[in-house]
């Protein structure tokens, strides 16, 4: 079965620093990976995708993620960080079935950044 | 661009009261769903819907109907509202349930049952 572990629901960063969010998933078939991005009373917003070939996957806002298969891990990092980056991150692997049949998409739980001036 | 529409944003229901929960997309996608966001708890899948005329159960869909009215349409309903229902509740569409196709969500809709 498939499943994601986000490591630290929190994390804490000044602004100008590497913002580094820790993704780990488990996949019985080769997975497609996401970040999602939520800020404040809002939907997810797609930061990046992992799908084939290239393992270093570029998204929106300056972040990127990449795909180790030896570490079964997809971390998503910038190199400064930003006041606006201040949202909560989630981690996705679609994989598996839904009831119905279909591919199951499961999110982590989420890990909230914070930006200090 | 409206992307995926929720309505209401705001909700407050009494123990047993019913209501539905509105979502339309204009993206032209086939597939369409229903989340549950709650603290500490991440997305939890209620129903999905593969193409119009189609839907399914996801991970929680006790509690829940959904109907899928037309391509461009997908409601949940809550027959008899829980105090456990109490969450945030999100509606997404792709492209299709398979594959690479992310999702695009709407800004949610908060529930409150007391």
């Amino acid at each position: 079965a498939q499943s994601v572990t986000q490591l630290g629901s929190h994390v804490s960063v000044s602004e100008g620093a590497l913002v580094l969010l820790r993704c780990n998933y488990s996949s019985s078939v080769p997975p497609y990976l996401f970040w999602y991005v939520q800020y404040p009373n809002q939907g997810l917003q797609l930061l990046l995708k992992y799908t084939t070939g290239a393992t270093l996957v570029k998204g929106i806002n300056g972040f990127e993620a990449e795909f180790k298969k030896s570490e079964t891990s997809f971390h998503l990092t910038k190199p400064s960080a930003h006041m606006s980056d201040a949202a909560e991150y989630f981690c996705a692997v679609r994989g598996g079935k839904n009831q119905g049949g279909s591919e199951k998409l499961v999110f982590g739980k989420g890990t909230k950044l914070t930006v200090n001036p | 661009n409206a992307g995926v529409t929720q309505t209401p944003k705001f909700q407050v229901l009494k123990t047993g009261q019913s209501m539905t929960l509105q979502c339309a997309q204009d993206m032209n996608h086939n597939s369409m769903y229903w989340y549950r966001q709650d603290p500490g708890m991440g997305l939890r899948l209620i129903y999905y819907s593969a193409s119009e005329g189609t839907t399914d159960k996801g991970e929680v869909p006790n509690g829940y109907n959904v109907s899928r009215l037309n391509k461009r349409e997908f409601s949940l309903r809550l027959e008899s509202a829980a105090p456990s229902q109490t969450s945030v509740y999100f509606c997404a569409s792709s492209e299709a349930v398979r594959g690479p196709s992310p999702l695009h969500f709407g800004n949610g809709t908060r529930l409150t049952v007391t």
